[in-house]
């Protein structure tokens, strides 16, 4: 199987833009789609991205999603941050079995 | 509403058993695919088990194959998650999940703790 890669941590200052980065170890990153997920703390994971670049409904568009081929990688960018924004992060895919994988989450700090 | 309730955690010794299980409400929980995720504690998120809609597939993170069976009872909206041989790194909170398209899990319960613990 393969796993996903990303940054143990990441910070930037309000009103900034910040890029997460999710870079798949093995087969293609646009064979399967990537979903990105928020938790706070002591909170349940929340969607924010849906199918690599999909926001839903009530996130707002300063949240988007891309993937990149010629690096293999999916990132989560955020503009505008906002202190609100500060929390874990984390990318999701899957293969063609159906198995579920997780990035290791990546810590947003807005300081 | 969508609403995931787990329950049947706890403590327990290592070589142990639990069973989880999850109470399901405000959608058709049969037509849905059902996952389990575990979260350490401090650490990331990972994925122990998926179901099929109707319950004929089972699909296990390697980490509990052969030590946990996920299963459904779709007459009683539930879900339930069977951890035999349980080891000190089973610890964390496990949480019940709805599977929509494209693996997404698009609802989350709040989790029931697990401590594997002499």
């Amino acid at each position: 199987n393969f796993m996903l890669t990303q940054p143990h941590s990441v910070s930037e200052s309000p009103g900034k833009t910040v890029t997460i980065s999710c870079t798949r170890s093995s087969g293609s990153i646009a064979g399967n789609f990537v979903h990105w997920y928020q938790q706070r703390p002591g909170s349940p994971p929340s969607t924010v991205i849906y199918e690599d670049n999909q926001r839903p409904s009530g996130v707002p568009d300063r949240f988007s999603g891309s993937i990149d081929s010629s690096s293999n990688s999916a990132s989560l960018t955020i503009s505008g941050l906002k202190t609100e924004d500060e929390a874990d992060y984390y990318c999701q895919s899957y293969d063609r079995n159906n198995y579920v994988v997780f990035g290791g989450g990546t810590r947003l700090t807005v300081l | 509403e969508v609403q995931l309730v787990e329950s049947g955690g706890g403590l327990v010794k290592p070589g142990g058993s639990l069973r989880l299980a999850c109470a399901a409400s405000g959608f058709n929980f049969n037509n849905y695919r059902m996952s389990w995720v575990r979260q350490a504690p401090g650490k990331g998120l990972e994925w122990v088990s998926s179901i099929s809609s109707g319950g004929n597939f089972i699909y296990d993170a390697d980490s509990v194959k052969g030590r946990f069976t996920i299963s459904r009872d779709n007459a009683k909206n539930s879900l339930f998650l069977q951890m035999n041989s349980l080891r000190v790194d089973d610890t964390g909170l496990y949480f019940c999940a709805r599977v929509s398209f494209n693996e997404l899990i698009d609802y989350w319960g709040q989790g029931t703790l697990v401590a594997v613990s002499s």
